[in-house]
């Protein structure tokens, strides 16, 4: 099956400048997720959809940050306007189920989009 | 508050020997726990995992220990190989919230 996509890889931008990520799930995958993966640190959940709803957005900068999954299947990050610590690698994964009826919730993730603010 | 601690940012170990990744966790909430194996350039693929009823979990080389009074798990990777160097992160979630929490991840260096 084809992985989760995302666009583009990399993004350099200057501080208080916009940007856009971009999200393709595995297909049929119900739950989506954005994580924010800062230099030295494991990643960290920004977002959680289940279709298209918001399940957990508690560590999203709701001043800066926003993002939307139309239709349930692809998703929008973005940052507007962006500050030197937003430097980091945005990862989207999606799992089958978010709820881990069926055991662990195995997520599967992007390659991810490395965002450097100058 | 870091609730998943990976307190060794680096290993190096020879081929053909063992690979132990050590993990802590403060939640005792935590249901699963699982290892991510994360290449340069790539997302983190997924490893293996162990539900909090269960003290051990094995597939192939790759074996996770779970101690949940000591609130603290191991992955065994033997016998390690040179395309094993990467970084493990390990994760947990809880309850009816299954979003991961990661540690900060351990690089493994395997030497030919």
């Amino acid at each position: 099956e084809a992985g989760v996509a995302q666009s583009p890889r990399y993004k350099i931008i200057e501080k208080r400048q916009s940007v856009a990520f971009w999200c393709n799930p595995i297909s049929g995958h119900a739950t989506l997720y954005w994580y924010q993966q800062i230099l030295g640190q494991g990643p960290k959940l920004l977002i959680q959809f289940q279709n298209n709803g918001v399940v957990d957005d508690s560590q999203l900068p709701k001043d800066r940050f926003s993002a939307e999954r139309l239709k349930g299947v692809d998703s929008t990050l973005k940052i507007q306007p962006a500050k030197l610590e937003d430097s980091a690698v945005y990862l989207c994964a999606s799992s089958l189920d978010g709820t881990g009826l069926s055991g662990a919730n195995v997520l599967t993730f992007g390659a991810g989009s490395r965002l450097t603010v100058l | 508050d870091q609730q998943v601690k990976q307190n060794s940012p680096s290993l190096s170990v020879q081929e053909g020997r063992i690979s132990i990744l050590n993990c802590d966790y403060t939640n005792s909430m935590f249901d699963y726990f699982l290892w991510y194996k994360k290449y340069p350039a790539e997302g983190p693929t997924f490893l293996i995992s162990i539900s909090s009823i269960k003290d051990k979990n094995e597939d192939g080389r790759f074996t996770v220990f779970l101690n949940k009074s000591a609130k603290h798990l191991s992955l065994h990777i033997v016998p390690s190989q040179p395309g094993d160097s990467a970084v493990y992160f390990c994760a947990a979630s809880k309850g009816s919230n299954y979003k991961l929490t990661f540690g900060k991840g351990t690089l493994l260096t395997v030497n030919p």
